[in-house]
């Protein structure tokens, strides 16, 4: 069992639709990441966080530390956010991060 | 431009040739990092260099072997590799290795190892 889990794996919207990504671990942290892989590979780092609340543009992070718990949210859903979400967490005991697999989200027009 | 630039961006060498991909980065960063990503599985911490200095091997297999010859530039030699090595190879850097401030990658290399 990876000690990053993410849901769903695949999610499909249609365009304007309000979006949630979920994350869960299961170590203590220091940090979580959330990461957006487009198909020619790159990868963007979205948000760094490690309480509360962080809002970029459309993009919402939140976390709830006791829980273990990380969500990405999407407001006003576009084509051009079909892309891999990725959650990487920072352990408080280690520096390396621990990825989930990703979600693959896909908006359609 | 994201700051990260890795050359090639695609690779096909047979399992007895020897290859190097590239990374640099001028964002005055003093970490980097090699990981691998397979198809369908989370990205693999291969390596990281802090200041130049190799602080994580990943139990990395020694047909992959990382140079770091300033804090700005990262190479992987790559020899005697397998198919089950081609992957996406992506390198990153960081402000320092062991505090929390983000990663920036760059568009990573995809190998084809045949």
């Amino acid at each position: 069992k990876n000690e990053v889990e993410q849901s769903p794996q695949n999610l499909t919207a249609q365009e304007g639709e309000f979006i949630t990504i979920n994350c869960s671990y299961s170590v203590g942290i220091s940090a979580l990441h959330w990461l957006q892989q487009h198909p020619g590979g790159g990868i963007v780092s979205l948000f760094m966080l490690s309480s509360g609340k962080k809002k970029h543009g459309r993009l919402i992070a939140t976390i709830n530390i006791q829980e273990k718990h990380s969500s990405l949210h999407i407001t006003a859903s576009h084509p051009r956010d079909s892309a891999v979400y990725i959650c990487a967490v920072r352990e408080t005991s280690g520096s390396r991060l621990t990825f989930g697999e990703g979600t693959q989200l896909t908006v359609n027009p | 431009e994201t700051g990260v630039t890795q050359t090639p961006r695609h690779l096909v060498m047979g399992m007895t040739n020897k290859k190097s991909l590239k990374c640099e980065q001028h964002l005055g960063h003093n970490a980097m990092y090699w990981y691998k990503q397979s198809a369908k599985k989370p990205l693999e911490l291969m390596f990281v260099y802090n200041f130049k200095e190799q602080t994580e091997n990943n139990s990395v297999p020694s047909r992959f072997s990382p140079e770091c010859p300033n804090s700005s530039h990262l190479f992987l030699h790559l020899h005697t590799l397998q198919p089950e090595d081609s992957a996406l190879y992506l390198c990153a850097s960081s402000q320092e290795s062991y505090y929390n401030s983000p990663l920036h990658f760059g568009n990573g290399t995809r190998l084809t190892v045949t």
